[in-house]
């Protein structure tokens, strides 16, 4: 089965716009999650959603938010960029998250590579 | 408070000997430990996992380690290739909702 698609790959946007990623998980997962990747840094986390509702939160600022669909693609939005911005945006997606603890494995995509200038 | 924490951000190999990455934690309610790989401009892929009520579990070529009472758990590649010079996460669960808590990583060169 196809794996989780994030769109764009890469991006590159002015201080002070916003942005909109996109990521489809893999068919009959409910749960995605999204990361921050910068140079030298771990995997920060941002927020993860489970069935259209958010479950869990990073402590990144307002400026990021997201949501999900019924269809369980996720969209994270970030507004007024600033130069730290830019990195790695992450997704991945899991299973039903809940009772079967097989799904707690998380299946990333490739990633959006952001640049801000 | 970094509940997972890979303190070496690198580590160097030679081909064919073992590498052993290692990773400890704070929660005691961490119940599912996971190791991930990542390439650079790529998603980090699952390696290997291991639950608590087990202290050990191999596939292949990696075997993970579980000290509960230590609260350390340790990834080792028997022989290390070059294909696994990468950054390796160590990550953790607990609770209902498994949100997994990612360490820092560690970066493992493999020379030949």
């Amino acid at each position: 089965k196809a794996g989780v698609t994030q769109t764009p790959r890469y991006l590159i946007k002015t201080r002070g716009q916003q942005v909109t990623l996109s990521c489809s998980p893999i068919s009959g997962h409910r749960s995605v999650s999204w990361y921050q990747q910068t140079p030298g840094q771990g995997l920060q986390f941002l927020f993860e959603y489970f069935s259209e509702t958010q479950r869990n939160k990073g402590n990144f600022p307002g400026r990021f938010s997201g949501r999900q669909f019924s269809n369980s693609r996720s969209e994270m939005n970030v507004s007024t960029l600033e130069l730290g911005d830019s990195a790695l945006y992450l997704c991945a997606s899991r299973g039903a998250g809940q009772g079967a603890i097989k799904d707690t494995e998380a299946f990333f995509g490739q990633g959006t590579r952001l640049t801000v200038v | 408070d970094q509940q997972v924490k890979q303190n070496s951000p690198s580590l160097s190999v030679q081909e064919g000997r073992i590498s052993i990455l290692n990773c400890d934690y704070t929660n005691s309610m961490f119940d599912y430990f996971l190791w991930y790989k990542k390439y650079p401009a790529e998603g980090p892929t699952f390696l290997i996992s291991i639950s608590s009520i087990k202290d050990k579990n191999e596939d292949g070529r990696f075997t993970v380690f579980l000290n509960k009472s230590a609260k350390h758990l340790s990834l080792h590649i028997v022989p290390s290739q070059p294909g696994d010079s990468a950054v390796y996460f160590c990550a953790a669960s607990a609770g209902s909702n498994y949100q997994l808590i990612w360490g820092a990583g560690t970066k493992l060169i493999i020379k030949p």
